[in-house]
């Protein structure tokens, strides 16, 4: 099956700064990768997400690239704020089928 | 976006008894489903894929016995936890699938204690 591993398990950035999360995964045939934040007791929300016939999506701050080749992608996010702190989790898919989680990244902003 | 409501979202229970969780999918049909069970400060490790009509299908090494799925309508999927123990309390969530665009909208989670 699919093994999605996600870097690194921490993450803190001072107000401003830029986060990168990185993610790898085996399965070739997977085709969609999403990103999910999850704030503490609540349900991962999708912040972004980009299918395999794509290389780059942005959206506002946030933007996730990804190579197919290499199978990894990656989340960005620019001009970090405090409510960005938070636990984000990448994910590979084929669609219609299951999601394979990475382990999470919990990043934290310094104000 | 596609809603996925879930209930409860907190129970707290004997051990031995059994506790029942709901998933709905609200605005659109939902053929798989998926449950998720979740650790404090870790991800979300996948459980089963719950398929309306059929038996789910259940993830190397969680019991079917113990965690039973229900897909009975294209909207509803349940997951109950059997003669519960304390080693299961954890964080439940479901989620479904737009079987069109792929994107996965999530319940909004059980948290289940065992006491």
């Amino acid at each position: 099956g699919e093994n999605v591993e996600q870097h690194p398990s921490t993450l803190s950035v001072q107000e401003g700064d830029s986060a990168v999360i990185k993610c790898t995964y085996s399965d070739s045939a997977s085709n969609y990768f999403p990103w999910y934040k999850q704030e503490l007791g609540k349900r991962p929300q999708l912040i972004i997400d980009i299918r395999s016939n794509v290389g780059e999506k942005k959206d506002q701050r946030i933007a996730v690239t990804l190579n197919k080749t290499a199978k990894h992608f990656s989340l960005h996010i620019t001009e970090t704020q405090p409510e960005d702190s938070a636990v984000y989790f990448c994910a590979a898919s084929i669609v219609g089928n299951q999601f394979y989680f990475g382990t999470g990244t919990s990043l934290t902003v310094i104000p | 976006g596609a809603v996925v409501s879930q209930h409860p979202s907190w129970v707290i229970c004997k051990s031995g008894t059994s506790v029942k969780i709901e998933c709905r999918s609200l605005d659109f049909q939902a053929t798989t489903m998926f449950w998720y069970r979740q650790f404090p400060k870790q991800s979300l490790m996948l459980m089963a894929t719950s398929n309306e009509g059929s038996k789910a299908t259940y993830e190397q090494g969680v019991e079917k016995d113990k965690f039973l799925i229900n897909h009975a309508s294209l909207t509803l999927s349940t997951l109950t936890v059997t003669s519960a123990h304390p080693e299961d309390s954890s964080f439940y969530i479901c989620s479904a699938s737009g079987h069109y665009t792929g994107e996965l909208f999530f319940g909004e989670g059980s948290r289940l204690t065992v006491l």
